[in-house]
């Protein structure tokens, strides 16, 4: 159980294109989804948690109208980096928590690697 | 100051050894304390989490929290060279956030 899935897995586009990503809890219902970001050798860098039916709460330095982030089931959330350049490029992961009062688990999707060129 | 230090590592092994993974970590109001681990090009995987002080094991791992000098460690026993990965403690508030430590990479060697 807990699975995680996130399309595409990995996806090039042309600077100036926009990159849409997609995040699924498979066999639970997520109450709350986190985005990460994560540089090589580098920890994950939470950009912005997600709660199902509100807008999302952005980690400071991320620019909300560059990354939109919409949650519109207790299933599904979606990140789109909008007008990409190449510093954009890099490993897009994201978390679900489970819909259960006091639980603290997140399960993290297998990741989405962005080239941006 | 990062909120989660990690011992940066890497950290090479060979099959059988003890590894001892270790964090600090600032912020007191942290309450859990989680470790993951990170295959190549994957997303992390839950391997344990501890609340407060004390210790937890499972199977050959063992998470050790020090909340009197905000130390977290992890202990593989009989290290597998399918335990090759990196590792990442991280700290949890219950604002719902975590902290992720930067990481260590270990290989254990046949």
């Amino acid at each position: 159980g807990a699975v995680v899935s996130q399309h595409p897995s990995w996806v090039i586009c042309k600077s100036g294109t926009s990159v849409k990503i997609e995040c699924r809890s498979l066999d639970f219902q997520a109450t709350t989804m986190f985005w990460y970001r994560q540089f090589p050798k580098q920890s994950l860098m939470l950009m912005a948690t997600s709660n199902e039916g509100s807008k999302a709460t952005y980690e400071q330095g991320v620019e909300k109208d560059k990354f939109l982030i919409n949650h519109a089931s207790l299933t599904l959330s979606t990140l789109t980096v909008t007008s990409a350049h190449p510093e954009d490029s890099s490993f897009y992961i994201c978390s679900a928590q489970p819909h259960r009062v006091g639980t603290i688990e997140q399960y993290f999707g297998p990741g989405t690697r962005l080239t941006v060129t | 100051q990062k909120e989660v230090e990690q011992d940066p590592g890497p950290l090479s092994v060979p099959e059988g050894a003890i590894v001892s993974l270790n964090c600090t970590y600032s912020n007191s109001a942290f309450q859990y304390f989680m470790w993951y681990r990170q295959y190549s090009r994957k997303g992390p995987e839950l391997l344990m989490y501890t609340y407060s002080s004390g210790n937890k094991e499972d199977g050959r791992f063992t998470a050790q929290v020090d909340k009197s000098s905000k130390y977290i460690s992890l202990f593989i026993r009989d290290s597998q060279p399918s335990d090759s990965a990196t590792y990442l403690c991280a700290s949890y508030t219950n604002a719902g956030k975590s902290t992720f430590g930067d990481g260590t990479t270990l290989t254990v060697k046949p």
